[in-house]
Formats: C-alpha cells, structure tokens, sequence
C-alpha cells in the first residue's frame, strides 16, 4: 500500500542554521515525490517535485530535496533557514504506475524558525 | 492563469444541516480532488473528479458526497452534518496524462458546525 510518513511533528530551527524537514514513503512502483507548504489559513503551495532523473531537486524560496532509493526518503532542506519559512509542510507521493493514481501525502511538520 | 478558487471561504453550520461546497479549478485542469484537513487527522482525501465521473473515494461516509460539471468545476456536499465535520476543505486540480504534474490547491473552505 502507498503511504508517506513524516516522523517529525515539528521542527525547531535557528534563523541561519540549515534545516531539514523528513520525509519517506512506501510505493509499489516507482515514485513521484512532491514537498508543499501551508501557511495559516491558506492552501498548500506547491515547492519542488521529484520525478526521474537528478536525486537532488532544486524548488522555490530556496528549498531542495534529496530523493534517495534505497533508504525511500526524500527529504526537504534549505541552507539556512529564514523566519518567514515558519509554516505547515507536507510531503506526498504517487506512484508512476497510472493516471488516476491518488496522491498520498504526509501527517505535515511544522517548522518553527527562531529569530 | 487564475488559480484555483473555492468558495465559500468560511461557513458556519448546526448540526443536522447540510452544506455545499464549491471548487473552480485552474483553466485546463480536468481533474478536481476534494481533501479534508482537521489539526489531528492531517490532510484526507475525499474524492477526486475527471471529465464528470468519481475516479477515487477515500474512506469517508455516504454523508460526504461531490460532482463534477461539463465546465470542470465542482462541488462537494455533506448532508446531516455532525460537530466533527469542521474542518478546513481544501480542492485541488492537475493535468491528468502526465503523471508527474503536481496539483495546485485552492485557499480552502473553513467549515465550522456547532
């Protein structure tokens, strides 16, 4: 069965310090990976997607992810962190095999930045 | 390209009322999937709608219901609604055909039932 865990249900950071957001998943075939964000009281924002190709992806505002096979992971990261970065993030994932596929997306992780 | 719009943006209901919830996606997009979002149980998907027809159902009760117009918009609706209904209905839309799209979501409908 398809599923997506994110283990970490917050996530504290510095301002300047890097962060990395975690992110593994469970598909029968290949995956699509997907990183959104969600600020209070908004819908999620679309950040970066892995398809095929480079296991590094480069997304907005400065976030990359990492798709690594082996350990199922894609997790999010950006350098150095920014307090405007404090938001809701979900990963989800859909597997390659057809069009109707759903999308499966994590329980979310709140990242909290600190001036 | 507008994105996708949801309206209306809040609700306030009692319980036993029913409540219709409706989703313009982006232009071009044919495909429309509803998810429930409460602070406890995370992002749950509904359904999801393609050229007018229920292609997926989550695990939702039969009060939880949705169509799709020939134009592609769509609506969702929840009969006798219970306290635990509240919560934050978000609709999103993508290409179908090319697997690898990402969907795009609309700013949601704050529904709360007392």
């Amino acid at each position: 069965a398809q599923s997506v865990a994110q283990p970490e249900d917050q996530v504290n950071v510095a301002e300047g310090n890097p962060l990395t957001v975690k992110c593994t998943y469970s598909v029968s075939g290949n995956p699509y990976l997907f990183w959104y964000v969600q600020y209070p009281n908004r819908g999620l924002q679309f950040l970066l997607k892995y398809i095929t190709g480079d296991n590094l992806v480069k997304g907005s505002y400065g976030f990359e992810a990492e798709f690594n096979k082996s350990q199922t992971s894609f997790h999010l990261k950006k350098p150095s962190a920014l307090v405007s970065d404090s938001a809701l993030y979900f990963c989800a994932v859909r597997d390659q095999g057809g069009n109707f596929n759903k999308f499966y997306f994590g329980s979310g992780t709140k990242l909290n930045v600190k001036p | 390209k507008a994105g996708v719009t949801q309206t209306p943006r809040y609700l306030i209901k009692t319980r036993g009322q029913q409540v219709t919830l409706s989703c313009s996606p982006i232009s071009g997009h044919r495909s429309v999937s509803w998810y429930q979002q409460t602070p406890g149980q995370g992002l749950q998907f509904l359904f999801e709608y393609f050229s007018e027809t229920q292609r997926n159902k989550g695990n939702f009760p039969g009060r939880f219901s949705g169509r799709q117009f020939s134009n592609s918009r769509s609506e969702m609706n929840v009969s006798t609604l219970e306290l635990g209904d509240s919560a934050l209905y978000l609709c999103a839309s993508y290409t179908v055909g090319v697997g690898g799209n990402e969907q795009f979501f609309g700013p949601g409908t704050r529904l709360t039932v007392l």
